[in-house]
C-alpha cells in the first residue's frame, strides 16, 4: 500500500535555530496535509498543500510542496520554545483514508 | 463553530474488563468520524472510520469495535481488554470530501492494568 517516509525522526535544536523535517512518497500525491502535536496533546492541523510546487507560510512556518507533487518539507526558522512538539505529514491514501508520517519530533536544547 | 467532544480523558481498567469510549462532535453533519490510537512516542493507527450512521469500517482486526448509534456520535467499544490495548485514543471529524483535514478530540489516555 502506499506509504509516506518522514525524516528524522527527531531533532534536537538550540532555541533560536531552524528546524526541518521532510516528507517523501514514491506516487504521485494529490494534496499533503501537515499537523502539530504538542506534548501530552492531540493533532492540530496546520495547512494542507495541493499544486505543484506550492510554498506556503504561516509566520516562521514555510511549507513546501515539491514539482513532482512527491515531497514536501516544513520549515520553522528560529525555533522558540512554543515549537516544541511532534510534526506529522498525512496523505490520502487509495481508500480515501489519510496515511500518516512517522512524525518528527522538535527538541529544544535545555 | 464545530466543536468536539471526548470522554473520559484518562481511563485506568484491569485486564479483562470492558471499554466504552465516547465521541460527540457538534456544528456540523453528517461528518467522517475516525478512532485512532496512539502508541507512547509513537504514530497514529487507523482503527475505524464512518462515513455515516451505522457504517463502520475497521482498518486493524483486533478486540475493539465501533459504533456510530446517531449522525454526531461515535463510540468506540471492547468486551474484554488487553494490556496491549493501553494506549492514547483519538476521536476524530473531518468534512466529506477527500481534501477535508481532520480535527481531533483532546484524546483518552487508557492504561489496561
Amino acid at each position: 500500500g502506499q506509504q509516506v517516509m518522514q525524516i528524522p525522526q527527531y531533532q534536537h535544536v538550540q532555541e533560536g535555530e531552524d528546524f526541518t523535517t521532510y516528507c517523501n512518497s514514491s506516487t504521485t500525491l494529490s494534496n499533503i496535509q501537515w499537523y502539530k502535536q504538542r506534548p501530552g496533546g492531540h493533532p492540530v492541523f496546520l495547512i494542507q498543500l495541493v499544486k505543484s510546487g506550492e510554498v506556503k507560510k504561516q509566520k516562521r512556518l514555510t511549507f513546501q510542496f515539491g514539482e513532482a507533487k512527491k515531497n514536501s518539507s516544513l520549515h520553522i526558522t528560529a525555533t522558540q520554545t512554543t515549537d516544541v512538539g511532534t510534526y506529522f505529514c498525512a496523505v490520502r491514501g487509495s481508500n480515501y483514508q489519510l496515511i500518516w508520517g512517522a512524525g518528527t519530533k522538535l527538541i529544544i536544547k535545555p | 463553530s464545530q466543536t468536539i467532544h471526548q470522554w473520559p480523558a484518562t481511563l485506568v481498567q484491569p485486564v479483562g474488563s470492558p471499554l466504552s469510549l465516547e465521541c460527540t462532535v457538534e456544528g456540523t453533519s453528517n461528518p467522517n468520524l475516525y478512532w485512532y490510537r496512539q502508541a507512547a512516542g509513537r504514530g497514529l493507527q487507523l482503527l475505524f472510520y464512518s462515513v455515516g450512521i451505522g457504517q463502520i469500517s475497521s482498518e486493524v482486526p483486533q478486540n475493539l469495535s465501533a459504533s456510530r448509534p446517531q449522525d454526531r456520535q461515535f463510540i468506540l467499544s471492547s468486551k474484554k481488554l488487553l494490556l496491549s490495548d493501553s494506549g492514547f485514543y483519538l476521536c476524530a471529524w473531518s468534512l466529506t470530501g477527500n481534501n477535508s483535514p481532520l480535527h481531533f478530540g483532546n484524546g483518552t489516555r487508557l492504561t489496561v492494568t
